[in-house]
């Protein structure tokens, strides 16, 4: 099946700064989604990305995927406490969804 | 908002007893619903598919004779933990995603997720 790869695995960063976490595809997707876990929560939806060079925004986070909708990438500007958690990619087929490995993301006040 | 409702949240069992786990879709209708686990500062590995009225599809390395769904109705599915070990202690979750266009609105396709289930076999 479809397999994505997450990078990176783990990143620090001090709150206000900013964070990416890219997504790739040795195939071409038809979408792409992209979760949220909170620690100790479970994963709640956050974006669907279906067209070619499609970015779309939701406040300070920005998703992309790629011409050749092999990648997919999320950019979070201005970090706060409040982006902690786990970051996850994956190609959302109607019958199924298969998540990367997740990026977690750690912000230091 | 489509609401997927998991039950238990916690349980702690004794080795070589069952579990059974329930995931009810609230205000929607699920004929497909997904069982994932996860282990600490892992990813969710998806277990299964259940499907209302039909046997459930394993992924591959997933022992359906310990890990018995059933999807007896539209808005209930259970994983049944049998025999379970410490091995299984894990985090169990399910997730859905509604039939109809009307519960995700357009454009917005994404899969809803219980609040999962923590299992310690001791």
């Amino acid at each position: 099946g479809q397999q994505v790869m997450q990078i990176p695995q783990y990143q620090h960063v001090q709150e206000g700064e900013d964070f990416t976490t890219y997504c790739n595809s040795s195939t071409t997707l038809s979408n792409i989604q992209w979760y949220k876990q909170r620690p100790g929560g479970h994963p709640v939806f956050l974006i669907q990305l279906v067209k070619s060079g499609e970015v779309k925004k939701q406040k300070r986070l920005t998703f992309q995927f790629g011409e050749a909708k092999k990648n997919s990438s999320l950019h979070i500007t201005a970090t706060q406490t409040t982006d902690v958690g786990t970051y996850f990619c994956g190609p959302g087929g109607y019958n199924k969804l298969i998540f990367g490995a997740g990026t977690r993301l750690a912000v230091h006040p | 908002g489509a609401v997927v409702s998991q039950h238990p949240s916690r349980v702690i069992c004794k080795s070589g007893t069952s579990v059974k786990i329930e995931c009810r879709s609230l205000d929607f209708q699920a004929t497909t619903m997904f069982w994932y686990r996860q282990f600490p500062k892992q990813s969710l590995m998806l277990m299964a598919t259940s499907n209302e009225g039909s046997k459930a599809t394993y992924e591959q390395g997933v022992e359906k004779d310990k890990f018995l769904i059933n999807h007896a109705s539209l808005t209930l599915s259970t994983l049944t933990v049998t025999s379970a070990h410490p091995e299984d202690s894990s985090f169990y979750i399910c997730s859905a995603r509604g039939g109809q266009d009307r519960d995700f609105p357009r454009g917005n396709y994404g899969y809803t997720f219980g609040s999962g289930t923590r299992l310690t076999v001791v």
